[in-house]
């Protein structure tokens, strides 16, 4: 079965940093890009970026370009998304998903920014 | 960056009844790399369609895409109980991606 397995919720404080995770089992993940996806509280769905595991290749919306860096270590089938200040702003539910049209999500991690 | 609108933001119905939902593009969405994905409280979205047109695995069939360039539509024939949830649409085709704000069908 194709899954994509994500870390647990977070609770942090402004300022603080943060890495997430989404690993992938059941298919070939370097062969597939993995996207990220932000959902504010009651909002919609915001595409962040995606990463391509085989080579790395890496692609930001503006919106998030410099906010976040997203990385991904092929050996353990993981891909990672990353802060390194957090705001209160970045509360929010995270999800990752295969490929540009995203065929399978992650259950998505909530993180919790508050002082 | 492309602006996708939906239509209608809420949609009342009644099972049995048929859905259309709409999707504008502010550009025309390049081969058209247009997805629909259905999210339910407190779950990961899941894709219906993408290509526009081509049903995800195992999504059943009273569940259609049509469109291209600017204007695409998501058509469920007959809804059912299960089908009450939010759509987004989604254009994979120009950077960057971008989701529609959704659309809300509800049982009426």
């Amino acid at each position: 079965e194709v899954q994509l397995v994500q870390s647990g919720a977070e609770v942090k404080k402004p300022g603080e940093s943060l890495k997430i995770s989404c690993k992938g089992s059941g298919y070939s993940f370097t062969n597939y890009w993995i996207g990220w996806v932000r959902q504010m509280p009651g909002k919609g769905l915001e595409w962040m970026g995606i990463i391509y595991p085989g080579d790395s290749d890496t692609r930001y919306s503006p919106s998030f370009q410099g906010q976040v860096t997203i990385s991904a270590d092929k050996s353990i089938s993981t891909a990672y998304l990353q802060w390194s200040s957090l705001k209160a702003s970045d509360t929010a539910m995270y999800f990752c998903a295969r490929d540009w049209h995203m065929d399978v999500w992650g259950t998505g991690t909530t993180v919790t920014v508050s002082s | 960056e492309i602006v996708l609108t939906q239509s209608p933001g809420t949609l009342s119905l009644s099972p049995g009844e048929r859905a259309t939902l709409s999707c504008r593009a502010s550009q025309s969405v390049s081969s058209s790399y247009l997805a629909w994905y259905q999210q339910k409280p407190g779950q990961a979205p899941r894709l219906l369609i993408y290509g526009a047109s081509s049903r995800a695995t195992g999504i059943p069939d009273r569940f259609s895409g049509s469109g291209s360039g600017t204007d695409f539509t998501l058509t469920i024939s007959r809804l059912e109980p299960e089908d009450f949830a939010v759509y987004y649409c989604q254009q994979y085709g120009n950077s960057p991606v971008t989701f529609g704000q959704g659309t809300k069908l509800e049982i009426k």
